[in-house]
């Protein structure tokens, strides 16, 4: 069965620093993966995602995250982070029709 | 324009009654699902559909049944409300083969 681990529940950055959260997976083939952002008493919006390809992926809001088979690990960066990327980060796993499978999030605050 | 929107945003009640949520998306995805997000932000499955077929249920109280009159609706009845059952459930829905999950922007339940 997939599995998703995000290591750090709560991080805080600087505003203007850069930032890295961590996402390892377990499945047996190779997954899809997903990063969502939620904010507060928001749904969650699609950040970025790999299937294939070029592991390291573009994403919206000047996110970017890349896939390391060797390491079952697909971390998120971004290097200038802005006050309001303060939020609840998931990432996700899937494979075939089978739904979604989260991490239990990261919260980000940015200080000034 | 909402792609994935649910009714209500909120929604208040005692134990013991029953209410529904209502979704629709208007993306013209095959399947749809609930999730539950507790207290601690975790995101996990309860139901999938494609379309209007239950694909999976996941260890759910049977006092929860999903409905699906169409391909673009999956409503969610709770029976006999517990406390336990508070929560923020988020319908999603995505294209035919797992792809990125478009979710709405969820409906806080508080049973009191």
């Amino acid at each position: 069965a997939q599995s998703v681990t995000q290591p750090d529940i709560h991080i805080t950055v600087s505003e203007g620093a850069s930032l890295e959260l961590r996402c390892n997976y377990s499945y047996g083939a190779t997954p899809y993966l997903f990063w969502y952002v939620q904010s507060p008493g928001q749904g969650l919006q699609l950040l970025l995602k790999y299937f294939s390809g070029d592991t390291l992926v573009q994403g919206i809001k000047g996110f970017e995250a890349e896939f390391k088979r060797s390491q079952s690990s697909f971390n998120l960066r971004k290097p200038s982070v802005h006050w309001s990327d303060a939020a609840e980060y998931f990432c996700a796993v899937g494979a075939g029709n089978t739904p979604l499978v989260f991490g239990k999030g990261t919260r980000l605050s940015v200080i000034a | 324009d909402t792609a994935v929107s649910q009714t209500p945003k909120y929604l208040v009640t005692q134990m013991g009654n029953d209410k529904s949520i209502k979704c629709e998306q208007n993306l013209g995805h095959d399947t749809m699902y609930w999730y539950k997000q507790d207290s601690k932000k975790f995101l996990k499955i309860m139901f999938s559909y494609n379309n209007k077929e239950l694909i999976i249920n996941e260890t759910v109280p049977n006092r929860f049944s999903p409905k699906s009159p169409d391909k673009a609706h999956l409503n969610l009845h709770i029976n006999s409300l517990e406390l336990g059952d508070s929560a923020v459930y988020f319908c999603a829905s995505s294209p035919e083969g797992l792809l990125e999950a478009f979710f709405g922007q969820g409906t806080r339940l508080t049973v009191v």
